[in-house]
């Protein structure tokens, strides 16, 4: 079945504990993508890759890292979370320009 | 920046009413696509016109695109309380190969 996979789906820690959100796609995707979801702000784009070693900032990207080695992996590293990073998180892929978009089924992540 | 805007925020209907949401954006597109997502799950396609596509069905749905005014709406027939959702629009071209999305509209169908 064509999926893409985050994990965790759910995660509660603390300020400054470094943590990454997995996202694994099985459809030989190009193009993958981060996005958080906050209340009132719609989904707001945190980083994408148009393919492996090559990725590029959103309109959010402060405070986040990804990295692109493999086709299938796109994760999502938060260096050193801070409270303002609390939100709901989706991974993307497309296979191509003109392609709709599959999202995973969402990571909440809570810092304290 | 978020490309798409959609119209209303919120929509409250009566099943079997017809729900229009609408959705304006800035720059020139190649495509205009239409996403549901059920409440704190992933978004789901619905589907994808192209810039030079004026109308588009599936099912229920109809969209219609106008590039001269850079907007949209999508039509749901006969709505039903499963169509319960956030529908959001995204955009792809104007430079970005990665689609940028609008705040949503909130739709709730009444049994």
């Amino acid at each position: 079945e064509a999926q893409v996979t985050q994990n965790p789906r759910y995660l509660i820690t603390v300020t400054g504990k470094k943590l990454t959100v997995t996202c694994s796609q099985n459809m030989n995707h190009e193009y993958m993508s981060w996005y958080r979801q906050d209340p009132g702000l719609g989904l707001r784009q945190i980083y994408y890759s148009m393919n492996v070693e090559v990725t590029d900032k959103g309109d959010v990207p402060e405070g986040y890292k990804v990295s692109r080695k493999e086709k299938r992996n796109f994760p999502l590293i938060l260096e050193s979370p801070s409270p303002n990073q609390t939100s709901l998180y989706f991974c993307a892929s497309k296979g191509g320009l003109g392609q709709p978009q599959h999202f995973g089924d969402g990571t909440r992540l809570s810092i304290l | 920046s978020q490309q798409g805007e959609e119209d209303p925020q919120a929509l409250s209907i009566q099943e079997g009413e017809n729900a229009t949401m609408n959705c304006s954006y800035k720059t020139s597109i190649n495509n205009l696509q239409w996403y549901r997502q059920n409440s704190g799950r992933g978004l789901v396609h619905l589907i994808l016109i192209r810039s030079n596509e004026r109308e588009k069905h599936s099912g229920r749905l109809r969209v219609t695109l106008d590039t001269s005014k850079k907007s949209s709406s999508l039509l749901i027939t006969a709505s039903r309380a499963a169509d319960t959702a956030s529908y959001f629009c995204a955009t792809d071209g104007g430079g970005s190969y990665i689609p940028t999305f609008g705040r949503g509209t909130s739709l709730i169908v009444h049994p």
